[in-house]
């Protein structure tokens, strides 16, 4: 069936340190959105990248739709990224329906 | 511009009462979602609107939950009776697009409810 699976589930870091993050998708997609979702529940828009590279200060992402994977990269991490980052995928053919993962869930330490 | 706006930001109720949620989303956005998180689950999706149509209800339980938007603008989402099973944060998002075509979904702060 149809799956969203992120790796790693869980990650500690310490402040300073890089990291990447993995999103593979079971089939091709039509939008792919990284979301981080802050202490208090609320999801924020990292970036909508269905395909290609994209950069947004310390954070950047990939996606390579023919090998059905995307990456999201964080750089110089700070202890104010730290939460749970989600990949969502909308599946070709379907009603741009975002299917959530797991969430990949990031402590950043001092 | 706004956000998507949901409201109430909280609520707590026993199990087989009712409870209602209120999403207004981003002007001028055709589509609008409803998702359930569990703690500790990436959200799921509940029911999908294209303008006041419904496009995708496949996981809403029907037996206890509705959801209408009636001017194709913001949206009710109730549950009637609730059970324990029900304590989520329920998560209102839109899009300019929706169908088959692409489209950035943004979020609202959601609404926690728990069920005691």
């Amino acid at each position: 069936g149809i799956q969203v699976e992120q790796s790693p589930p869980d990650l500690i870091l310490q402040e300073g340190a890089n990291s990447t993050l993995r999103c593979n998708f079971s089939d091709s997609v039509n939008n792919l959105q990284w979301f981080h979702q802050n202490p208090w529940g609320q999801l924020i828009n990292l970036f909508y990248i269905p395909s290609g590279t994209k950069q947004n200060g310390r954070l950047s992402a990939t996606t390579v739709a023919t090998e059905r994977y995307s990456l999201l990269y964080i750089s110089s991490s700070q202890t104010t990224d730290s939460g749970v980052y989600f990949c969502a995928v909308a599946f070709s053919g379907g009603y741009n329906k975002l299917i959530f993962g797991a969430g990949t869930r990031l402590a950043v330490h001092p | 511009e706004a956000g998507v706006a949901q409201s109430p930001r909280y609520k707590i109720i026993e199990k087989r009462q009712s409870v209602a949620f209120w999403c207004n989303p981003i002007s001028g956005h055709a589509t609008l979602y409803w998702y359930q998180q569990i703690l500790g689950q990436g959200p799921k999706l509940l029911i999908q609107f294209q303008n006041n149509g419904v496009v995708d209800d496949s996981q809403l339980p029907k037996d206890r939950f509705s959801a209408e938007r009636l001017k194709g603008v913001d949206s009710t989402l109730k549950i009637q009776p609730a059970k324990l099973e029900d304590s989520a944060v329920y998560l209102c998002a839109s899009s300019l697009v929706g169908s088959t075509n692409t489209g950035e979904l943004f979020f609202g702060e959601g609404s926690r409810l728990t069920v005691l």
